[in-house]
């Protein structure tokens, strides 16, 4: 079946730190991932996304790059901000498919 | 452009009663979903409609829980009767075509206490 490990968090980084989350995935096919982000209070959003093998998504300074032969999709961030604070999930959309599989979530806080 | 909107924002039952959950999703989106947050777990899908018709209940306890989208706009999530593991967040979201993107939009999520 398919399935999405994420690192366990809370992770607690010094604002202007490099982040990086951990996502690895268990998928038939060829999933397309995504990062989604829930900030305090708020929904979750979509942060990003890739849907073929060495796609790069990028927004807000955030990047992932959907590596095949490692099965990852880890989130990169070069310098966190105060605002970054959120819980982020990992999530995969198998091909042909509409029901997306989530992680269990990372909890980022970024401290002054 | 109004979001995906979720009711209540929190209830708290004792075991064996019954609650409902409302979700309004944004206008004009076809597809709706209704997803179980519990704490420490990632969201579970639980049901989709694509208009008012069923795509997928296959993770939906059909013995408790209940969903409708009469009209392809709102929908009605309930549980009757609800037990202790149902305490969760249960999440709403919409996407205007198929969901084969996976681009969705969330609400705020409805929190559900179990006593």
């Amino acid at each position: 079946g398919n399935s999405v490990t994420q690192m366990e968090g809370p992770v607690t980084l010094s604002e202007e730190a490099f982040l990086t989350i951990n996502c690895t995935y268990t998928a038939t096919g060829y999933p397309s991932l995504f990062w989604y982000v829930q900030y305090p209070g708020e929904g979750l959003q979509l942060l990003l996304k890739a849907t073929k093998a060495d796609d790069k998504g990028s927004n807000k300074g955030f990047e992932a790059t959907y590596r095949k032969e490692t099965t990852s999709f880890h989130l990169e961030k070069g310098s966190v901000q105060v605002s970054d604070s959120a819980v982020y999930f990992c999530a995969l959309l198998t091909g042909g498919g509409n029901k997306l599989t989530f992680g269990t979530g990372t909890q980022l806080k970024v401290e002054l | 452009e109004a979001g995906v909107a979720q009711s209540p924002r929190y209830k708290i039952i004792e075991k064996r009663q019954s609650v409902a959950f409302w979700c309004n999703p944004i206008s004009g989106h076809a597809t709706l979903y209704w997803y179980q947050q519990i704490l420490g777990q990632g969201p579970k899908l639980l049901i989709q409609f694509q208009n008012n018709g069923v795509v997928d209940d296959s993770q939906l306890p059909k013995d408790r829980f209940s969903a409708e989208r009469l009209k392809g706009v709102d929908s009605t999530l309930k549980i009757q009767p609800a037990k202790l593991e149902d305490s969760a967040v249960y999440l709403c979201a919409s996407s205007l075509g198929t969901g084969r993107t996976g681009e969705l939009f969330f609400g705020e999520g409805s929190r559900l206490t179990v006593l």
